[in-house]
This record gives structure tokens, C-alpha cells and sequence, in this order.
């Protein structure tokens, strides 16, 4: 079944304020990575967190991994308009994938200037 | 050094016509992942392949979806005698590795397949 359930499904908030969003997952992992998706585009790869780390930062961006728990959270911190997006994680299912990444449903995320 | 690539971005069919859809990976790249968005959701997993081989095809559907990734050219997702609910965003995505080792796929922009 699927798995990478992100949470919440939609996230309002002002410029300048931090947004969190949460991602639950089912199996083992190797690795979890954090993607974002503009309207009508493409996915950008955010950040890439192995199972044996904890914590990850990259920017205004901070991921953490809690494999006891099977989740994982994304801080964007001061964010900013051009920060409106959706945000996906993605798990690689651990041993034996075959490398293909299972998606969350997502968290839209909408920064008001 | 160029991003992997798709073509078409648009692409209309009648229902019961193919579509063909390309995907050249970023230079250097052996793998090739295809993936399907279907509106308001995430992306689904259809194919794996690498180079003239497929290795993991258990996320296309059984009838009408092929896909291929020649010795030379793009790899390439065909869908025959389209149906309304094929209509959805197709992305390609390749990797330099075994992405289960921790290595990240990059994605090219999709195709927007509409069915009419």
C-alpha cells in the first residue's frame, strides 16, 4: 500500500512565519527525501535524509527522521511567497527496492505575503 | 549539463488513439523511473528501467502501458488505445544509481497527457 502519508494535507500561512509539515511511513527505509512541486510543474529535489541520520539542514530548510516512529518532518523556516508550493516525501522502501520512491499525497503549502 | 528531459509537455489524444511519451536522463544516467500524477494526488510508481532492460514493471497496469529504454535514444512509456482515465501528468525521473542506496532521482518537468 501506499506509504509517505504527509501531513497536513494543506498549510496556510503568513510570510515570514515557519511552516512544519509531517510524513508517516509504513516499511523499513534507506533513505526518505523531501521533493516540491510549483503548480503545474515538475518535482525539485529538496533533500535526501539515509536512515541512519537524524537530522538534515540545507538552507532555510531542517528535516528529521525518527525511524522508531516511521516519520519525518520538513521546517521551512522565514518563509517567503515563492516558497508556495506542494511537498512531497518520498521513501525508497528500503531492502530489496528496487530503487523505485513511494509518495506521500502531499502538503500544500500557501505563503500570503 | 542538461536536466533530464520530456517530450511533449502537452500532449492530446482521442480516446482510443496511442500515446508516446519520451524521456532522454540527464547525461551519465542508466536508470530511468516513469511515474504517473493523477490530479490532487502523488506521484505512483509504473516502471524501472535501465539500459534495454526492464527491471521493476510492477506499477503499470497490466493492458495498453509498455515501456522501453533503448541502447540508443529516449526511453520511451506508450499507451495504447487510450482511455479518459489515462488522462494525468506522466514524469520521468533518472538516477546516476540504485537509488535504494541513497541517491536522489531527478525529474524532468512531465508530460500532461488529456484524453478527450
Amino acid at each position: 500500500s501506499q506509504q509517505g502519508e504527509e501531513d497536513p494535507q494543506a498549510l496556510s500561512i503568513q510570510e515570514g512565519e515557519n511552516a512544519t509539515m509531517n510524513c508517516s511511513y509504513k516499511t523499513s527505509i534507506n533513505n526518505l527525501q523531501w521533493y516540491r512541486q510549483n503548480s503545474g510543474r515538475g518535482l525539485v529535489h529538496l533533500i535526501l535524509i539515509r536512515s541512519n541520520e537524524r537530522e538534515k539542514h540545507s538552507g532555510r530548510l531542517r528535516v528529521t527522521l525518527d525511524t522508531s516512529k516511521k516519520s519525518s518532518s520538513l521546517l521551512i523556516t522565514a518563509s517567503r511567497a515563492a516558497d508556495t508550493a506542494s511537498y512531497f516525501c518520498a521513501t525508497d522502501g528500503g531492502s530489496g527496492n528496487t530503487g523505485k520512491l513511494i509518495f506521500g499525497q502531499g502538503t500544500t503549502l500557501q505563503v500570503k505575503p | 549539463n542538461a536536466g533530464v528531459m520530456q517530450n511533449p509537455r502537452h500532449l492530446v489524444r482521442r480516446r482510443g488513439q496511442e500515446a508516446r511519451l519520451r524521456c532522454s536522463p540527464m547525461k551519465g544516467h542508466s536508470h530511468v523511473y516513469w511515474y504517473r500524477q493523477l490530479p490532487e494526488e502523488g506521484l505512483k510508481f509504473m516502471v524501472y528501467l535501465q539500459k534495454e532492460n526492464i527491471i521493476d514493471e510492477s506499477g503499470m497496469p497490466k493492458e495498453r502501458f509498455s515501456a522501453e529504454f533503448p541502447k540508443e535514444g529516449p526511453s520511451i512509456l506508450r499507451i495504447q488505445q487510450v482511455v479518459r482515465g489515462d488522462s494525468a501528468a506522466y514524469f520521468c525521473a533518472s538516477s546516476p544509481f540504485l537509488s535504494g542506496q541513497g541517491y536522489e532521482q531527478y525529474f524532468g518537468p512531465g508530460t500532461r497527457l488529456t484524453v478527450t
